[in-house]
C-alpha cells in the first residue's frame, strides 16, 4: 500500500517554542492531508485538513494561529504547532488519500510524540 | 451526524481464545466502513475495510461483516495470539469522502 512518513517521530522541546512536523507521501500524490491529535486512551480528533496549494480547512475548536499548517506540495504538509505549551504534548497523526481513487482508504504516518516541557 | 460507536476497553483475553470488538455506526447514504489497527507506538495501519452492504472484510485472520439491516462492522478473530495486542478502530468515511470518522478505540491485551 501508499506509504506517508511523518518526522520527528519523538520531539522534546521548551515552552514557548515553536516545533514543525513533517508529513511526506512517499510513493503517490496526495492532493488533500489530514492532520489528527490522539490524546491518552481517546481516539484521534481531527485537527484540520490540508489542502495542496489553498489554505487548510480546520475543525471547530482547533486554533489555526497555533497550529498552523501549510500543503506545499503534493507529496508535503507541515504542522507547526507555535508557541508550545505543556499541554500542547500529545501524539500527532497525519493522514492522506491517493489522489484520484474512490475507496477513501486513508494512509497514516507513524505519528509524532511531542512532549513540551 | 454520522458517527462510529465501539465497544469500551480494554479487552484481555488468553491466546486462542475468540475475539468480537462490536463496531456499529450512524450515517446517510453509503458508507465505506474500516478496522484500522494501532500496535504500541506505532501508527494507525489499515486491518480491513467494506465498501458496500454484505462486503466481508478479511486480513490476518480478522473479518468484519458490513451489515447494513443492524448499521455494524463487528471485528472477529478465531483465535487470537499475543502478537495481536494493540488498539482497534473502527471507521467511517460517507459516501462523499468528505471525512473520516473514528470510533473511541478498543483496546485488546492477550495473554499467553
Amino acid at each position: 500500500g501508499a506509504v506517508v512518513s511523518q518526522h520527528p517521530s519523538r520531539v522534546i522541546c521548551k515552552s514557548g517554542t515553536s516545533v514543525k512536523i513533517e508529513c511526506r507521501s512517499l510513493d503517490f500524490q496526495a492532493t488533500t492531508m489530514f492532520w489528527y491529535r490522539q490524546f491518552p486512551k481517546k481516539s484521534l480528533m481531527l485537527m484540520a485538513t490540508s489542502n495542496e496549494g489553498s489554505k487548510a480547512t480546520y475543525e471547530q475548536g482547533v486554533e489555526k494561529d497555533k497550529f498552523l499548517i501549510n500543503h506545499a506540495s503534493l507529496t508535503l504538509s507541515t504542522l507547526t504547532v507555535t508557541s508550545a505549551h505543556p499541554e500542547d504534548s500529545s501524539f500527532y497523526i497525519c493522514s492522506a488519500r491517493v489522489t484520484g481513487t474512490n475507496t477513501g482508504e486513508l494512509f497514516f504516518g507513524e505519528g509524532s510524540r511531542l512532549t513540551v516541557l | 451526524g454520522d458517527s462510529v460507536t465501539q465497544m469500551e476497553g480494554p479487552v484481555t483475553l488468553s491466546e486462542e481464545a475468540f475475539l468480537t470488538i462490536n463496531c456499529t455506526y450512524t450515517a446517510t447514504g453509503y458508507p465505506s466502513l474500516f478496522w484500522y489497527v494501532q500496535y504500541p507506538g506505532e501508527g494507525l495501519q489499515l486491518l480491513l475495510k467494506a465498501t458496500k452492504a454484505d462486503d466481508k472484510g478479511s486480513n490476518k485472520g480478522f473479518e468484519a461483516t458490513y451489515r447494513k439491516e443492524t448499521t455494524s462492522f463487528h471485528l472477529e478473530k478465531g483465535s487470537v495470539q499475543v502478537s495481536d495486542s494493540a488498539v482497534y478502530f473502527c471507521a467511517l468515511i460517507p459516501g462523499n469522502f468528505n471525512k473520516f470518522y473514528f470510533g473511541s478505540g478498543t483496546k485488546l491485551n492477550v495473554k499467553p
